[in-house]
C-alpha cells in the first residue's frame, strides 16, 4: 500500500518556468490537500479538494492552480515560477476530517 | 480568524523530562484538533487528536489538554526520549480545511 505518492522529490526551476507537481493516493480518500512548508512558518494550505471535480482555495493560493479529475490524483500547477515559491510542498489525503496522510514532499527551488 | 498560534518555536528537554507545547485559536468553529509529528526529510504524521467535547486525551506518553473556554490546547510528552526529537505541529479543522500552527522543534538530549 503506497499511500500518498509525490513526484518529483526535488526540482530546480528557472524564474518564469512552469511545472506540475504530481500527487496520487491509493486509499480512496475523498479529501486531498496541498501545503507548502517554509522554515518557521509551519504548513500553509494552498488548495484543497473534497472530491473529484471539486477544488477550493486555501490560505496561499496565488501563483498556483489545481485540478481533481479523479479521486486518486491531485496535481498542483505552478505557472510563471517566482523565487517566493521556493519551498517544500506536501500533498495529503484523508477520508474525512480524520487522519490526514502526507506524502514525502517535493523540494522546489526557483532560481 | 483561521490562525492557529503555536509556542514555543523550539524546545530543549533532557531525557526523562516533560515536553510541553502550546497552541491557541480564535475560530470557535474549529471542531477537531490533531497534533502531527515530523522527522527531517519526511512528511508530517498524525500523533494524537482531540475533539472539543473532551478536556484531555492520553495515548501512551502523549497527552492533549484542551481548554475550550480559553481556546487553547497543549501537547504534553511525558518521559521524553531522544527518539521524540522532531518538529511538532498543532492543527485545527473547520469546514474541510486543516490549518496548521507554525511548528515546534523539540530536541531531547540524553
Amino acid at each position: 500500500n503506497a499511500g500518498v505518492t509525490q513526484t518529483p522529490k526535488f526540482r530546480i526551476l528557472k524564474i518564469g518556468q512552469s511545472m506540475t507537481l504530481q500527487c496520487t493516493q491509493d486509499m480512496n480518500h475523498n479529501y486531498m490537500y496541498w501545503y507548502r512548508q517554509d522554515p518557521g512558518m509551519g504548513l500553509k494550505l494552498i488548495y484543497y479538494s473534497v472530491g473529484a471535480g471539486i477544488t477550493d482555495k486555501g490560505e496561499v493560493p496565488n501563483g498556483y492552480n489545481v485540478s481533481r479529475s479523479t479521486t486518486e490524483d491531485f496535481p498542483l500547477r505552478l505557472e510563471l515560477a517566482a523565487p517566493s515559491q521556493t519551498s517544500v510542498y506536501f500533498c495529503a489525503s484523508s477520508r474525512t476530517d480524520f487522519e490526514a496522510f502526507f506524502g514525502q514532499g517535493t523540494r522546489l527551488t526557483v532560481v | 480568524q483561521q490562525q492557529v498560534k503555536q509556542s514555543p518555536q523550539s524546545l530543549i528537554v533532557q531525557k526523562g523530562g516533560i515536553s510541553i507545547i502550546n497552541c491557541a485559536y480564535e475560530n470557535t468553529a474549529f471542531d477537531y484538533f490533531p497534533w502531527y509529528q515530523q522527522f527531517p526529510g519526511k512528511g508530517p504524521a498524525l500523533l494524537i487528536a482531540i475533539r472539543p467535547d473532551v478536556s484531555e486525551k492520553k495515548e501512551g506518553r502523549f497527552t492533549i489538554s484542551f481548554n475550550k473556554s480559553a481556546k487553547q490546547f497543549s501537547l504534553h510528552i511525558m518521559d521524553s526520549q531522544p527518539g521524540d526529537s522532531a518538529t511538532y505541529f498543532c492543527a485545527a479543522y473547520n469546514t474541510d480545511k486543516l490549518i496548521f500552527g507554525t511548528g515546534t522543534r523539540l530536541q531531547v538530549f540524553p
